[in-house]
């Protein structure tokens, strides 16, 4: 079975700075999905990113990018110019190909602080 | 709005009684799935539904049963056979899970 892990359960950052949140997966797959939520206070899930496996390219959207390295099964979320509107639990998922089955990592916690 | 709606937003039940949260979806998804979700453990998948009438367990399907009678609606009950029922339950659909799900806002059941 798949294994997500992110072993950062809390981070914080300063508004405006950098941070970079880790996730490494476990799969012999070689077609599969990556993804990063955010779930803010309301506790609704959203979908920040996400990152097809047989693309080489780092997936950007907006101040939120990965570094995806597919060889060492790791997919990091970095988030740029932090605001306080980026506070939040943010999780790691991962999914293969042709499947309805998405596993989450545990989350990391963070706090971006005026 | 397109959207999934999740009820009640907070629910409390006495040990030993079934309890039934709703979902319900407005986006013609095809795929519906249920997660828990216990601090410092993620989500944990409960059912999924690919189409009506039919459904898949996930890894924590004991103590729970869904249906799936209408494409917008994919109800969860939990029975008084789920042990720990206490948590946080979080409904999603799919149109491609490729793509990513949407969530609905979850609803807190508490057992007392």
């Amino acid at each position: 079975a798949q294994t997500v892990t992110q072993s950062q359960p809390e981070m914080s950052v300063q508004e405006a700075e950098t941070v970079t949140l880790s996730c490494t997966y476990d799969t012999s797959e070689n077609n599969y999905y990556l993804f990063w939520y955010k779930q803010p206070p309301s506790r609704q899930m959203i979908l920040v990113i996400r990152q097809e496996a047989y693309k080489q390219q780092n997936a950007t959207e907006n101040r939120f990018s990965v570094n995806f390295q597919k060889a060492a099964k790791s997919f990091s979320l970095k988030i740029s110019d932090s605001q306080l509107g980026d506070t939040a639990m943010y999780f790691c998922a991962f999914m293969k190909l042709n499947n309805n089955d998405m596993r989450f990592g545990a989350g990391t916690r963070l706090t971006v602080k005026p | 709005d397109g959207g999934i709606t999740q009820s009640p937003k907070y629910l409390f039940r006495k040990e030993g009684q079934n309890v039934t949260l709703s979902c319900e979806q407005n986006l013609n998804h095809d795929a519906m799935y249920w997660y828990r979700q216990d601090p410092g453990q993620g989500l944990r998948l409960i059912y999924y539904s690919q189409i009506v009438n039919d459904f898949q367990k996930g890894d924590i399907a004991e103590g729970y049963s869904v249906s799936r009678e209408k494409k917008e609606s994919f109800p969860l009950t939990v029975t008084s056979a789920q042990k720990n029922p206490t948590a946080f339950y979080l409904c999603a659909s799919s149109a491609q899970p490729i793509y990513g799900y949407t969530f609905g806002s979850g609803t807190r059941l508490t057992v007392v």
